[in-house]
C-alpha cells in the first residue's frame, strides 16, 4: 500500500531552467511534508518542509507548494544547477502516537540537471 | 567529523549466518533510527530509539533486533539472514522524536545475502 507516489522516478532539465518534482499521498493524516535529497552513495539530507497549515514554502532557489484537498505537494528548484543532480524524496509525516511521529518515504525521483 | 556513521559500509555474506551492523552519531541526538532501503526503493523505517527505549517497532521480523546501549549508538542484529534481507540500511538521527525533528541519515550500510 503505498502512501506515497513519485511517479517520475525520473526527470531531465537544463541548467538554469525550473526543476519540478511532484508527490501524490492517500494519507489524510498527514501533517507535515519533508523533501530529502540524496547523492549516490550518501544518506539522504534534509532539504525543504511544509506544514499542512501552509500551501507555499520558500527556502532561496527551493520552493514547496501544498495542496491539501489534491493531497498533492511540488517542489520547484529555479534555477537548477548541476550540483541539484540528486534522487529527491518525499517524505510526509504522522504522529505514530505518544508524540512519536514517523517519515513515510516516497521512491523518490532522480533529477539530472544537464550543463 | 562525520555526523552519522555505519559499519561496515559494505556487507557481503551466506544465508543463515548472523550479522551486526553499527552506528553512532555524534551530534548529542537523543533518538535513532534504522531504515531498510529494499530493492523497489522504498525507504522504511524499522525502528526508532529515545533515550535508549525503544519507540517505534515496525512490522519487522524478529531475526532483526536493534540495541542501544547508550544514545550515541543504536546497533542493529540479524539472525538468520535471508535472501530478501539484501538491502540497503540506513541508520539516522534527530533530536527527539516528535515535533519537527530533522533526521540526519548515515551513508548506509549495503548488505548482500547470497
Amino acid at each position: 500500500d503505498q502512501q506515497v507516489k513519485q511517479n517520475s522516478p525520473s526527470l531531465s532539465v537544463q541548467e538554469g531552467r525550473i526543476s519540478i518534482l511532484n508527490c501524490d499521498y492517500t494519507n489524510s493524516m498527514f501533517d507535515y511534508f519533508l523533501w530529502y535529497k540524496k547523492y549516490p552513495a550518501e544518506g539522504p539530507t534534509f532539504l525543504i518542509s511544509i506544514s499542512s497549515i501552509k500551501d507555499k514554502n520558500e527556502d532561496g532557489r527551493f520552493t514547496v507548494f501544498l495542496n491539501k484537498s489534491a493531497k498533492h505537494l511540488s517542489l520547484h528548484i529555479v534555477p537548477s544547477q548541476p550540483g541539484d543532480s540528486a534522487v529527491y524524496f518525499c517524505a510526509p509525516r504522522k504522529d505514530s502516537g505518544g508524540s512519536n511521529y514517523k517519515l513515510t518515504f516516497g521512491k523518490g525521483t532522480l533529477l539530472t540537471v544537464n550543463p | 567529523d562525520t555526523a552519522v556513521s555505519q559499519t561496515p559500509k559494505y556487507l557481503v555474506t551466506q544465508m543463515g549466518n548472523d550479522k551486526s551492523i553499527k552506528c553512532e552519531q555524534n551530534l548529542g541526538h537523543d533518538t535513532m533510527y534504522w531504515y531498510k532501503q529494499d530493492s523497489k526503493k522504498f525507504l522504511k523505517i524499522m525502528f526508532s530509539y529515545n533515550n535508549k527505549e525503544l519507540i517505534i517497532n515496525e512490522t519487522v521480523p524478529n531475526r532483526f533486533s536493534p540495541k542501544s546501549p547508550d544514545k550515541a549508538h543504536l546497533n542493529l542484529h540479524i539472525n538468520s539472514l535471508e535472501l530478501g534481507d539484501s538491502a540497503v540500511y540506513f541508520c539516522a538521527s534527530s533530536q527527539g522524536a516528535g515535533g519537527r525533528e530533522t533526521q540526519y541519515f548515515g551513508p548506509g550500510t549495503r548488505l548482500l545475502v547470497l
